[in-house]
């Protein structure tokens, strides 16, 4: 019943190759959000979104975009994946609003080869 | 850049004693401040949260002191536990950045029973 999922939950890719990372939430929340985690840098924002349709660039959007097709389901897109880009990602969905609890998915550990 | 810092990188404290983890930010406009703990190969999950309009919270064995002239606050874990072994998250967000989370790099605490 988790209401934050992602697929795939691991993922290697190729330099040069495209890779598309998927978030579902079922907590009908109008914001979601992915953040790479990387050792020493904590969680950065790389896309949001305030709903269906509408994406926003977060602090290193650079190599990435993001599509928000729905309501329950936003997705980070790779075009030419590096392997600067390996990382984990976190997929994550709130209220929005000055008291947002962000609740995160699984995380997608992604390899870059 | 970083706007919100957080120190130790790393800290051990025994069983039973007081961790304490520190937070500082620069962006005099953040108003919200949500501290995320992540358990190995487990996602981030709200812990606890303040405003600027409090000085203090509490929530059982964890306390958040809040200075805003000197842009700090800490995160006091009294009576420690080894199940409170994890990584602790700083986060800030502003309503003139529409609510989005600046994360710190985290602190790694230990709990030795």
């Amino acid at each position: 019943e988790a209401a934050v999922t992602q697929s795939p939950r691991n993922k290697v890719a190729v330099t040069g190759g495209k890779v598309t990372l998927s978030c579902n939430q079922t907590n009908n929340h109008n914001n979601m959000y992915w953040y790479r985690q990387d050792t020493g840098h904590g969680l950065r924002l790389i896309h949001y979104s305030y709903g269906a349709g509408s994406t926003e660039k977060g602090d290193i959007p650079d190599g990435y975009k993001a599509s928000r097709p729905s309501q329950e389901n936003f997705s980070l897109i790779l075009e030419l994946a590096t392997p600067s880009q390996t990382s984990v990602y976190f997929c994550a969905s709130g209220d929005g609003g000055g008291a947002d609890e962000q609740y995160f998915g699984p995380g997608t550990r992604l390899t870059v080869l | 850049q970083q706007q919100v810092r957080q120190s130790p990188q790393s800290l051990t404290v025994w069983e039973g004693e007081t961790a304490i983890l520190n937070c500082s930010y620069e962006d005099s406009t953040f108003d919200y401040f949500p501290w995320y703990w992540q358990f190995p190969r487990e996602s981030p999950a709200l812990l606890i949260a303040i405003r600027p309009v409090s000085n203090k919270k509490e929530d059982g064995r964890f306390t958040i002191f809040f200075n805003k002239r000197e842009k700090k606050l800490s995160l006091h874990i009294t009576d420690s536990q080894p199940g409170d072994s994890a990584t602790y998250f700083c986060a800030a967000s502003a309503e003139t950045g529409n609510y989005k989370y600046v994360f710190g790099a985290g602190t790694r605490l230990k709990v030795i029973a």
